[in-house]
C-alpha cells in the first residue's frame, strides 16, 4: 500500500515551458487536491476533485490546468512556466470526511 | 469571510516540558478542523481532526487539541516534548464542510532544545 505517490520529485523548467505533475493514490479515495507550498504561507489549494471526471477550482487556480480521468489518478498541468510557479507542489487525497492523506511533494524551479 | 491564524510562527520548547501551540478560526458555521505535522523535506501528516463528536479530541504521537467555540480557538498540546517531535504544524479549517473552502494556517515551527 504506497498511498499517494507524486512523479517527478523535483523538476527544473525554463519560462514558457510545459509539465504535467502526476499524482496517484491507492486508498479508493474519491476526493483528490493539488496543493503549492511557498515559505510562510501555508498550504494553498489549487483545483480539487470530487470523483472521477470532476475537477473545480480552489483558492489558486490561475495558470494551473487538472485532469482526473482515473478515479486513482490527478494530473497538474502548468502549459506555461512562469518564475511565480517556482514552489513545492503536494498532492492529497481523501475520503468525504477530510482527512487528507498527502504525497511527498514535488519542488518545481521555474528559471 | 472565513481564516485561520496561528499564534506562534515559532515555538520553542526543552525536552520533556509542554508544548501549546495556538490556533485561532473563523467560521460561520461549525467547521472540521484538524492539525498536521510536517518534518522537513516531507509530506503533511494528520495528527487529529475535530468534527463536533467531542470537545477534547486526542491525536497520534501524544497529541490533543481542545476545541473551544466561545474562544474559536483549537489549540495543540502535548504533555511531554520529544527530540522527534521538531518540526512544522498547520492548523487547518474546513467550513461547510465544502472542499472548496479548505483553509490553512500559516503553520507553526516547533523546536526542541535537548
Amino acid at each position: 500500500n504506497a498511498g499517494v505517490t507524486q512523479t517527478p520529485k523535483f523538476r527544473v523548467l525554463k519560462t514558457g515551458q510545459s509539465m504535467t505533475l502526476l499524482c496517484a493514490q491507492d486508498m479508493n479515495h474519491e476526493y483528490m487536491y493539488w496543493y503549492r507550498q511557498d515559505p510562510g504561507m501555508g498550504l494553498r489549494l489549487i483545483h480539487y476533485s470530487v470523483g472521477e471526471g470532476t475537477t473545480a477550482k480552489g483558492e489558486v487556480p490561475d495558470g494551473y490546468n487538472v485532469s482526473r480521468l482515473k478515479k486513482q489518478n490527478f494530473l497538474l498541468g502548468l502549459e506555461s512556466a512562469a518564475p511565480s510557479q517556482t514552489s513545492v507542489y503536494f498532492c492529497a487525497s481523501s475520503s468525504r470526511t477530510y482527512e487528507q492523506y498527502f504525497g511527498p511533494g514535488t519542488r518545481l524551479t521555474v528559471t | 469571510a472565513q481564516s485561520v491564524t496561528q499564534l506562534d510562527s515559532h515555538v520553542s520548547v526543552s525536552e520533556g516540558t509542554p508544548v501549546l501551540l495556538r490556533c485561532n478560526y473563523s467560521s460561520s458555521y461549525s467547521p472540521s478542523l484538524f492539525w498536521y505535522v510536517q518534518h522537513p523535506n516531507k509530506g503533511l501528516q494528520l495528527l487529529l481532526k475535530y468534527t463536533s463528536a467531542a470537545t477534547l479530541v486526542k491525536g497520534i504521537n501524544g497529541f490533543e487539541a481542545e476545541f473551544k467555540k466561545s474562544e474559536t480557538s483549537f489549540h495543540l498540546t502535548k504533555p511531554s516534548a520529544h527530540m522527534s517531535d521538531a518540526a512544522e504544524y498547520f492548523c487547518v479549517v474546513i467550513p461547510y464542510s465544502s472542499a472548496s473552502k479548505i483553509i490553512f494556517g500559516s503553520g507553526t515551527r516547533l523546536s526542541i532544545r535537548p
